[in-house]
């Protein structure tokens, strides 16, 4: 089984729609990510969390909120999705290292289509 | 403010030819550095790491990368490539609390 697994795969809705993007982790990890990826833009970070009660905005947060629910669960949502939010979405995992990062472990993204 | 430049977005190359991708971060620190390969449809996977010590890093697949202080660079390299190495490669630089991704370079291999 994988070590980080996103649901759904893919999905398609239409503008105005809330969407909830899910994600798991076995690895044990205390911080989990969501990015998106867009076409020669490469990865950008929208939200981050070092546990359960620390929940931080990356640099993209406007229009998304998330939620951790346990260590090993962290929601992605989209309360009124826009054409501009059409993107691949990875969730991905890391450990605490000093005061650095260490590496990250990504699933296999979502495919997200506003139409 | 850290930042990770690949300033190649596009490269080709032969199958069985060597390989270099260019990678530059700008951080006050002592960086972290990562590169990460996604294939097509996949997500991204973990090429290899430098946090300290020996400045050339070997990783997975055959890859290896260079840390350069002087140059503030991190290229990734490989003697020689095969087709299936063909996909998009990010540089990143681990700075404080987040990993920061450069826009990626794609590698194609002709055959």
């Amino acid at each position: 089984d994988a070590d980080v697994t996103q649901t759904p795969r893919n999905r398609i809705t239409k503008t105005g729609k809330r969407i909830m993007l899910e994600c798991s982790q076995t690895k044990g990890h205390d911080r989990m990510y969501w990015y998106r990826q867009d076409p020669g833009l490469g990865l950008r970070l929208i939200y981050y969390s070092f546990d359960v009660k620390d929940i931080n905005k990356g640099e993209i947060s406007d229009g998304y909120s998330v939620s951790r629910q346990a260590q090993a669960k962290f929601s992605l949502s989209l309360e009124s999705a826009i054409p501009n939010q059409t993107a691949l979405y990875f969730c991905a995992t890391s450990m605490t290292l000093g005061l650095g990062t260490d590496t990250q472990y990504f699933g296999p993204g979502t495919r997200l289509t506003v139409l | 403010a850290q930042s990770v430049t690949q300033p190649d977005i596009h490269i080709t190359v032969s199958e069985g030819a060597s390989l270099e991708l260019r990678c530059n971060y700008s951080y006050g620190a002592t960086p972290y550095l990562f590169w990460y390969v996604q294939s097509p449809g996949q997500g991204l996977q973990l090429l290899l790491k430098y946090f300290s010590g020996d400045t050339l890093v070997q990783g997975i697949k055959g890859f290896e990368a260079e840390f350069k202080r002087s140059q503030s660079s991190f290229n990734l390299r490989k003697p020689s490539v095969h087709w299936s190495d063909a996909a998009e490669y990010f540089c990143a630089v681990g700075a404080n609390d987040k990993i920061i991704f450069g826009k990626g370079t794609r590698l194609h291999i002709l055959p």
